[in-house]
């Protein structure tokens, strides 16, 4: 199999506060994440890649202070969105790259909804 | 990665084999066609991918033209659970997945 979770699937929060996202790897190790963010009737937009023990590299527009991306080990990647606003309201989603494989497929997690009040 | 065109929405009849096209003129002799679907409100689901021959899996069937310019995505028996959007992404090597506005298919009772 290759399943990857996310934890919390929903979080409200207040404004100005900060929200972890946790995505794993259950039965695969993934050198690689990825974090997408999609808003109501859009595509997912890919906001980094993470890279197990190194720093995430972000994508064009995508704040890295914002938006802390840790890679710790070869099945967890966090995200944390510090300060967060009403505007960062999303549905955040997590991809793991299949280690075990040449050609790395992507796997997806089941996504988190984040409410900023 | 290669730019893919695909049609925006599609219906199906329950029970009949759905098929949704998807343009990749541009794509590069080393890309695969990868195929994923978003059920509403859940993180996309890898169905199928290819690089030259057609493929099939338990879910669904790929089926990729000779000068590899297009492809088609083939369900079956299409059932209610069926309903998603279905993208088409042309990948090469191990790089990361490029989401496009995708096909929303609508499988009808």
């Amino acid at each position: 199999g290759a399943v990857v979770s996310q934890h919390p699937s929903w979080v409200i929060c207040k404004s100005g506060t900060s929200v972890k996202i946790e995505c794993r790897s259950l039965d695969f190790q993934a050198t690689t994440m990825f974090w997408y963010r999609q808003f109501p009737k859009q595509s997912l937009m890919l906001m980094a890649t993470s890279n197990e023990g190194s720093k995430a590299t972000y994508e064009q527009g995508v704040e890295k202070d914002k938006f802390l991306i840790n890679h710790a080990s070869l099945t967890l990647s966090t995200l944390t969105v510090t300060s967060a606003h009403p505007e960062d309201s999303s549905f955040y989603i997590c991809s793991a790259r299949d280690g075990r494989t040449e050609l790395g497929t992507q796997y997806f997690g089941p996504g988190t909804r984040l409410l900023v009040l | 990665d290669a730019k893919t065109t695909q049609p925006p929405s599609m219906d199906c009849a329950e029970g009949r084999a759905a098929n949704l096209p998807c343009n990749h003129s541009t794509i590069s002799g080393n890309e695969y066609v990868y195929w994923y679907r978003q059920i509403h409100s859940q993180g996309p689901q890898y169905i199928i991918h290819g690089l030259k021959n057609n493929e099939t899996n338990e879910m669904a069937s790929l089926i990729i033209t000779e000068d590899r310019k297009s492809s088609t995505l083939i369900l079956p028996h299409a059932t209610l659970r069926d309903t998603a959007v279905y993208y088409c992404i042309g990948r090469s090597g191990n790089e990361k997945l490029t989401f496009g506005t995708g096909t929303r298919l609508t499988i009808i009772p």
